[in-house]
């Protein structure tokens, strides 16, 4: 069964500072997702990357696939308050199922 | 344009009722997906549908199942609850199929069981 490992599992950061979340998964896959969750909310799909190599921006965030490494990273750039949330990578298998990684509870501090 | 509905939003049964969940699509999309979210298990997929078929699966035991309508209104179904089924259920739609197209949340029916 494909495996699915986010770090940190909780990630407390001040605004205007950079920081990384991962994402690796264990068998072979060439789509993920990102998601993003506010508490008491439901998901909002932020990202799908679908090959080595890809690269998406929206805003603050950046997420990349390194599909050899198996390998996804969300890069938050100079962090603001609104981006308080948690956030999710799914990977989908040969078999079309999603495999939801544990979350990353990011809160940014003023 | 209407986002994704989903109805009841709250719910509450006993161990071995039975329960159905409703998931509207955003007009014009024919993918719906369905998923449970415990503070145990986390995000897990349970099935996905498309043009009224079951496209895919996930490792759900038979008492989950679920059917699409020619709308692409989508259903799920729970027979003989369990304690453990106690969860926030989310279906989410998109335009054509999962893999490409970006997927829109639905607010999710919280199941609680007794």
């Amino acid at each position: 069964e494909l495996k699915v490992e986010q770090n940190p599992l909780f990630l407390s950061m001040q605004e205007g500072k950079n920081y990384t979340i991962y994402c690796n998964y264990s068998t072979t896959s060439d789509r993920l997702y990102w998601y993003r969750q506010d508490p008491g909310k439901s998901l909002e799909s932020l990202f799908v990357l679908l090959s080595n190599g890809a690269v998406k921006q929206e805003g603050r965030l950046m997420a990349s696939l390194d599909t050899k490494a198996r390998l996804s990273t969300l890069h938050i750039t100079a962090a603001v308050h609104d981006l308080s949330a948690t956030y999710f990578c799914a990977v989908v298998n040969t078999g079309n199922q999603f495999y939801f990684g544990t979350g990353t509870s990011l809160t940014v501090i003023p | 344009k209407a986002g994704v509905t989903q109805t009841p939003r709250y719910l509450i049964k006993t161990r071995g009722q039975q329960v159905t969940l409703s998931c509207s699509p955003i007009s014009g999309h024919r993918s719906v997906s369905w998923y449970q979210q415990t503070p145990g298990q986390g995000l897990q997929f349970l099935f996905e549908y498309f043009s009224e078929t079951q496209r895919n699966k996930g490792n759900f035991p038979g008492r989950f199942s679920g059917r699409q309508f020619s709308n692409s209104r989508s259903e799920m179904n729970v027979s003989t609850l369990e304690l453990g089924d106690s969860a926030l259920y989310l279906c989410a739609s998109s335009l054509e199929a999962t893999s490409t197209d970006t997927q829109y949340f639905g607010p999710g029916t919280r199941l609680t069981v007794l």
